[in-house]
Parts: C-alpha cells; structure tokens; sequence
C-alpha cells in the first residue's frame, strides 16, 4: 500500500528564511503528488501538484523518483506562510487511483 | 461561487447517539469524499463515491456509514457513536475536469461525550 511520510510535525523558521517542508512517499508505481495547504480557520485547499512544475505563492516541488520525495521549498518565508501543509499521493492508475493519500501533516510557524 | 458546504459545523453528542453529517456541493462534480482530520494523524479517508450508484469504503470505514442521495449530496453517519470519533470531518468533491484536484468543505467539528 501507498504511504506518505511528513517527518516533521512543526517547523519554525524565522521570517526571511529559507524552508524546506519534506515529504517521501512509497508507492511502487508512477505516482502524482500533491501538496495542500490549510490556513488559520480555513478549509484545505490545493497549494501546487507536481505535474505542473508552477510556483504558487513563491513555493516549488520537485518530484525526486529516485529519492521518492517531494520536498516542498520557499526560499524566503513570510508570515503569512504560517499553516499547517500537507502532501498527499494519488496513485497513477488502477483501483482506487482517485483517491488521495495524506501524510500526517507539518505545521509551518514563521517567526516575525 | 460554486461550493461545497457541509451541516452542521458542530456538533456535540453523546455515546449511543446516531448522527448525520451532511454535505452538498453545487461544483457539479461526480465524485464526494469523507474523511477524519485528527491531530498527528492528518487526514484519513472513510468513504468514497464516483457517482450515485457507487460507494467505496476508504481506510477507516467501521462504525461509519454513507450515502449519496443525488450527485450533489453525500451524507455521512455514525450509528452508534462513541468518544474516539471525536474529530474535525471533511468532505471533498472532484472530477476529472478538475485535473484530480479535490476541492474541500469548511469541516464538521464533532464531539462525542
């Protein structure tokens, strides 16, 4: 079965700063990834995926198969980067391809 | 806007108790989603339906139940509820069109005394 891994369950980094949110995966196929956001009450929402290779919001994912990760990166943290971020998987294809699998879930806390 | 909704935002109950969690959504899309958000545990799928007549039991489907009443519709219950469901409950909604994005409600928060 597909797993992700969050190891991280608070970062804290200071406003300015480089962050690195990690995220490894196992799944013996061709998997998509997927990273969610979810704002100080707010619901979850899509922060980027990995198959449209865009920067949202200054942060970027590079899908890493040989490392099976999917780190998410923000060169310069702002406050407002403050939420709890999640990386989810779907697997390729087959049964159950629609459904998301999430990690457990890293809350990002940026220090003013 | 097109959205997803869900009723009641809270929620608190007793042990034994049957509870309905309900969600709507005017997006259109054909495939809902149950899942439980716990802290440290991130979020955990109950049940799924790709359309009206298909039901799925995701990775923690015991002592719930579903049922999808139209396209548009996809309640969630608990028949006989005890204390370790307590939790925040999320539906989802995607398709295809949607590129496999699943888009989220507010979240019920229950509690189960």
């Amino acid at each position: 079965a597909q797993r992700v891994t969050q190891p991280e369950k608070l970062l804290s980094v200071f406003k300015g700063a480089p962050v690195e949110l990690k995220c490894n995966y196992s799944y013996s196929g061709s998997p998509e990834l997927f990273w969610y956001v979810q704002y100080s009450r707010q619901r979850l929402q899509l922060l980027l995926r990995h198959i449209s290779r865009e920067s949202i919001k200054g942060f970027t994912a590079d899908l890493n198969k040989g490392e099976t990760s999917f780190h998410l990166k923000k060169p310069f943290a702002q406050e407002e980067d403050s939420a709890m971020y999640y990386c989810a998987l779907r697997k390729g294809s087959g049964a159950g391809s629609y459904q998301l699998t999430f990690g457990k879930g890293t809350k990002l806390s940026v220090i003013p | 806007d097109a959205d997803v909704t869900q009723t009641p935002r809270n929620r608190i109950t007793k042990t034994g108790k049957r509870i309905m969690l309900e969600c709507s959504q005017t997006k259109g899309h054909d495939r809902m989603y149950w899942y439980r958000q716990d802290p440290g545990l991130g979020l955990r799928l109950i049940y799924y339906s790709f359309d009206v007549k298909d039901i799925n039991k995701g990775e923690i489907s015991d002592g719930y139940s579903v049922s999808r009443q139209a396209q548009a519709k996809f309640s969630l219950s608990l028949e006989s509820a005890i204390p370790n469901q307590t939790a925040l409950y999320f539906c989802a909604t995607s398709d295809t069109l949607t590129g496999n994005e699943q888009f989220f409600g507010p979240g019920t928060r229950l509690t189960v005394l």
